[in-house]
């Protein structure tokens, strides 16, 4: 079974110092892993995914993911945070046979002040 | 390329009563999922539907239904509303049935349904 844990559930930082959200995902099989971002009264956006290639993933809005097998990690980083990253982020896992669904972590609330 | 749509996109009901939402998908997806999302549970798989058949349920009641189009349009129903459904419900579409296991999901904006 897959399941995946946000470290922390809110993230403060200020404008243009780095981000990092935690997440840790434990899956029995080769997981399939994704970052949505959720604005206020938006719907989820696809930051990144990782699918077994690189394991260091680049995503949109100069955000990154590392996949580390070895420490069942993978976090989002961000070397400069801007004020419109302020969000909710989730990380999600699947496994690759494809026959179960999405499962989403609980989510991290950025917060990003000037 | 016009992203997932849903409608309504907000929705007030009283306890006991029906209520339908829809979602067209990204022109050329076919599979279509849906979620729900609430602050004490977080979002949830509710069902996910490729080719108009549902290929993968999650853990809700069968008050909850849904249905696919052959135009790949879908529609979730929630019947004798309660409370605890007030959420935002999400939508999602892909390309194909996510057994291709690298297939992205492009999210809707959502309906709001609050249940008085």
């Amino acid at each position: 079974a897959q399941s995946v844990t946000q470290l922390d559930s809110h993230v403060s930082v200020s404008e243009g110092t780095p981000v990092l959200l935690r997440c840790n995902y434990s899956s029995s099989y080769s997981p399939s892993l994704f970052w949505y971002v959720q604005h206020p009264n938006k719907g989820l956006q696809l930051l990144l995914k990782y699918t077994s290639a690189a394991t260091l993933v680049k995503g949109i809005n100069g955000f990154e993911a590392e996949f580390k097998k070895s420490e069942t990690s993978f976090h989002l980083t961000k070397p400069s945070a801007h004020m419109s990253d302020a969000a909710e982020y989730f990380c999600v896992v699947s496994d690759r046979r494809g026959t179960d669904k999405l499962i989403f972590g609980t989510g991290t609330r950025l917060q990003v002040f000037p | 390329k016009a992203g997932v749509t849903q409608t309504p996109r907000y929705l007030i009901k009283t306890r006991g009563q029906q209520v339908t939402l829809s979602c067209s998908p990204i022109s050329g997806h076919r599979s279509v999922s849906w979620y729900q999302q609430t602050p004490g549970q977080g979002l949830q798989f509710l069902f996910e539907y490729f080719s108009e058949t549902q290929r993968n349920k999650g853990n809700f009641p069968g008050r909850f239904s849904g249905r696919q189009f052959s135009n790949s349009r879908s529609e979730m129903n929630v019947s004798t509303l309660e409370l605890g459904d007030s959420a935002l419900y999400l939508c999602a579409s892909s390309l194909e049935y996510r057994g291709a296991a690298t297939d992205t999901q492009y999210f809707g904006p959502g309906t709001r349904l609050t249940v008085l």
